[in-house]
């Protein structure tokens, strides 16, 4: 298992700002993920986060919207930027541990409340 | 792309009820995992599936792997309070994990 720390929790935000969340996990992991949540709806995934690398966005997430850094093989930081109410949702970091197995741990998720 | 539809979105039901959720897939899949997420926190790994008509369960919980690796289900005997929550399965393709809508379960005590 992981323990993975996020920062913040949650935060409002005014329109036209930006927001930058953490993602710290116990232990090294090689594969880290960022996914989107909108109230009551499953979950997105926005990117994968490489380190010593640019992240890998998925259709529909631009890195100039959701630039992402991933310094080292245990933090990664996921920005929103130019924040719109639309934006409003959690975003939760999650990491595999293990390759093999593909289960995923997810941090407790930054809720985000764009005014 | 693949998709994976998860039905229903809501289920309600009377404490000490059986809850079935079903999950269906676009394509074959290489394995299907569920998560619980509870009111207010975040997704939580119950167990991964892999090979075609497995069938695992978790005291209560039963989960189903169907035999074209394309469908799977969840079903819970006996709901309690504690049952309550999202519950997600995500289905492992070619290369992406892509998460069903969930379903969404409360319950009468």
């Amino acid at each position: 298992s992981a323990v993975i720390s996020q920062k913040p929790s949650r935060d409002i935000c005014q329109r036209g700002t930006s927001l930058t969340i953490q993602c710290q996990v116990d232990s090294q992991v090689t594969m880290m993920f960022w996914y989107r949540q909108q109230p009551g709806q499953s979950l997105t995934l926005i990117a994968t986060a490489n380190q010593g690398s640019e992240a890998t966005y998925e259709s529909g997430f631009v890195i100039d919207k959701f630039p992402i850094s991933r310094p080292n093989l245990t933090f990664s930081t996921l920005t929103v930027s130019n924040m719109s109410p639309e934006d409003s949702s959690i975003y939760l970091c999650s990491v595999v541990i293990g390759a093999y197995t593909g289960e995923l741990f997810f941090g407790e998720g930054s809720r985000l409340t764009v005014l | 792309g693949q998709q994976v539809m998860q039905i229903p979105q809501y289920q309600h039901v009377q404490e000490g009820e059986d809850f079935t959720t079903y999950c269906n897939s676009s394509t074959t899949l290489s394995n299907i995992q569920w998560y619980k997420q509870r009111p207010g926190g975040h997704p939580v790994f119950l167990i991964q599936l892999v090979k075609s008509g497995e069938v695992k369960k978790q005291k209560r919980l039963t989960f189903q792997f169907g035999e074209a690796k394309k469908n799977s289900s969840l079903h819970i005997t006996a709901t309690q309070t504690t049952d309550v929550g999202t519950y997600f399965c995500a289905g492992k393709g070619a290369q992406k994990l892509v998460f069903g809508q969930g379903t969404r379960l409360t319950i009468n005590p």
